[in-house]
């Protein structure tokens, strides 16, 4: 079956270092998107791609973020200048529809800011 | 008021017996999703629908579209089925498909 895959699982970095989280959505799927996670809250909405440019973007996505379809596979999400605060699981989905078709869903990456 | 709200926020229970998660949602909706959560973090999508009901295996998921209301049932249940079981909607806001997410509960099923 078809896999989303997220790369690194674990990704450990100090604080105010540039971090990118790599994501390799289903082949064929036509929508993307990052979510976040801090532990013990519920999944943020961050951000959905489409046709390689950002479709919508939550509160949460400032300018300290910023996403990119570097090569027509891998999907990566880039935080800049990283927080304590930016501490969270992320995880990376596809789907290949206009939302109702089903997303699959990363592994995820568990980033901890030191 | 969240969009998403789901109950019980935490359910500990014995093997072998029925679990029932709940769903309900304030927004019109193309369709919702049923999602595992393990304690290692990863998210599965389990189920989605947008009507009746569906089955796999011993999971089964039921929506009412009039009362937007959702449940997830777990048949038999297992100590493998411990893992936060997250409800979330698919609905078209501002020109855009979105996920909208509950809180998850939190299942432990004890041996």
């Amino acid at each position: 079956e078809p896999e989303v895959t997220q790369t690194p699982s674990h990704q450990v970095t100090q604080m105010g270092q540039e971090v990118i989280l790599r994501c390799v959505p289903i082949s064929n799927h036509l929508y993307f998107y990052w979510y976040r996670q801090i532990l013990g809250q519920k999944v943020e909405f961050l951000v959905s791609f489409y046709n390689n440019e950002i479709s919508e973007k939550s509160e949460i996505f400032d300018d300290q973020f910023s996403v990119e379809r570097p090569d027509g596979s891998n999907f990566t999400l880039k935080i800049r200048s990283t927080k304590l605060e930016d501490s969270a699981m992320y995880f990376c989905a596809s789907d290949g529809g206009q939302g109702p078709y089903g997303y699959t869903f990363g592994s995820g990456t568990r980033l901890t800011v030191v | 008021k969240n969009e998403v709200e789901q109950s019980p926020q935490n359910l500990t229970a014995q093997e072998g017996e029925f679990i029932t998660i709940n769903c309900s949602y304030s927004v019109g909706i193309s369709a919702l999703h049923w999602l595992q959560q393990h304690p290692g973090g990863g998210i599965v999508s389990l189920f989605m629908l947008s009507s009746g009901k569906k089955k796999h295996g011993r999971l089964i998921a039921t929506i009412n579209i009039q009362e937007k209301h959702s449940s997830l049932h777990i048949t038999a249940s297992h100590p493998r089925d411990s893992a936060v079981y997250i409800c979330a909607v698919t609905s078209y806001m501002d020109s855009n498909y979105q996920l909208i997410w509950g809180a998850g509960t939190k299942l432990i099923i004890k041996p």
